[in-house]
C-alpha cells in the first residue's frame, strides 16, 4: 500500500512569487490535513480537507489556501511568498471511517526556501 | 481547551539507558494522546497511540507511554535506548468528538551518545 506522496520534495521561490504543493493520500483516506514546520513555531495547523470540503483551518493569513479533489488528492496554495514562508510543508491523510484510530499518516513534506 | 507540553526540548542519553520523554496535556474531554517520531527531513511516523482502552501502551521499536489522567501525563519510555532513536519526538492530542483536531507539542530532540 503505497504511503503518502508529495511533490515536490524541494523547491526554491523568490518573494513575492506563489507556490502550490500536491498531496496524494493514501488510498481510501479522504481526510487530508496540512501543516507547516518551521524552527521558531514548530507544526502549526494550517487546514484539513474532507470529501472536497475544507472541515477545519488553522490561524493562517488568506494567502495560504487550499483545495481537495474528488479523487482525495489535495493541493495547497501560497500566494505572495514571504520569507517567512520558508519552512517544511507536511500533509497527513486519515481514514475517517468506522475503523478509525485517528492515526495521521503523513508524507515526507515539501520544504519550500523563499528567497 | 486542548493543550500539550513536552518539557524538555532536548534529551541525550548514552546508548543502552533508559529514555524518558516528559508529555502533559490539557482537555476538556477525553483524549485521544498519540506519540509520533520524525528523523531528520522525513515526515512524522507514528509510535503509539492512547484512545481510552489500556493506560499502557505498547509502540514499535519497544516504546511504550503510560496514561495518567490523575498527572495529565503521557510520558514515552524505553528500557534501552539505541543510536538509531535520535531524532525529534512529538507528543499530539486530539479530542476524538467527531472532527478530530490535533494540538502537537513543541517537540523533544533525542541525542544518543555513543
Amino acid at each position: 500500500k503505497a504511503g503518502v506522496t508529495q511533490t515536490p520534495r524541494y523547491l526554491i521561490k523568490t518573494r513575492g512569487q506563489q507556490v502550490t504543493l500536491s498531496c496524494s493520500p493514501i488510498s481510501g483516506h479522504r481526510s487530508v490535513s496540512w501543516y507547516q514546520q518551521t524552527p521558531g513555531q514548530g507544526l502549526q495547523f494550517l487546514f484539513e480537507y474532507f470529501s472536497e470540503t475544507q472541515r477545519n483551518k488553522g490561524n493562517f493569513p488568506g494567502r495560504f489556501s487550499g483545495r481537495q479533489f474528488s479523487n482525495s488528492r489535495s493541493e495547497m496554495n501560497v500566494s505572495t511568498l514571504e520569507l517567512g514562508d520558508s519552512a517544511l510543508y507536511l500533509c497527513a491523510s486519515r481514514y475517517p471511517g468506522t475503523r478509525d484510530t485517528g492515526e495521521l499518516f503523513f508524507g515526507e513534506g515539501s520544504r519550500l526556501t523563499v528567497l | 481547551a486542548q493543550s500539550v507540553t513536552q518539557l524538555d526540548s532536548h534529551v541525550s542519553v548514552s546508548e543502552g539507558t533508559p529514555v524518558l520523554l516528559r508529555c502533559n496535556y490539557s482537555s476538556s474531554y477525553s483524549p485521544s494522546l498519540f506519540w509520533y517520531v520524525q528523523h531528520p527531513n522525513k515526515g512524522l511516523q507514528l509510535l503509539l497511540k492512547y484512545t481510552s482502552a489500556a493506560t499502557l501502551v505498547k509502540g514499535i521499536n519497544g516504546f511504550e507511554a503510560e496514561f495518567k489522567k490523575s498527572e495529565t501525563s503521557f510520558h514515552l519510555t524505553k528500557p534501552s535506548a539505541h543510536m538509531s532513536d535520535a531524532a525529534e519526538y512529538f507528543c499530539v492530542v486530539s479530542e476524538s468528538s467527531g472532527t478530530y483536531k490535533y494540538i502537537f507539542g513543541t517537540g523533544t530532540r533525542l541525542k544518543v551518545l555513543a
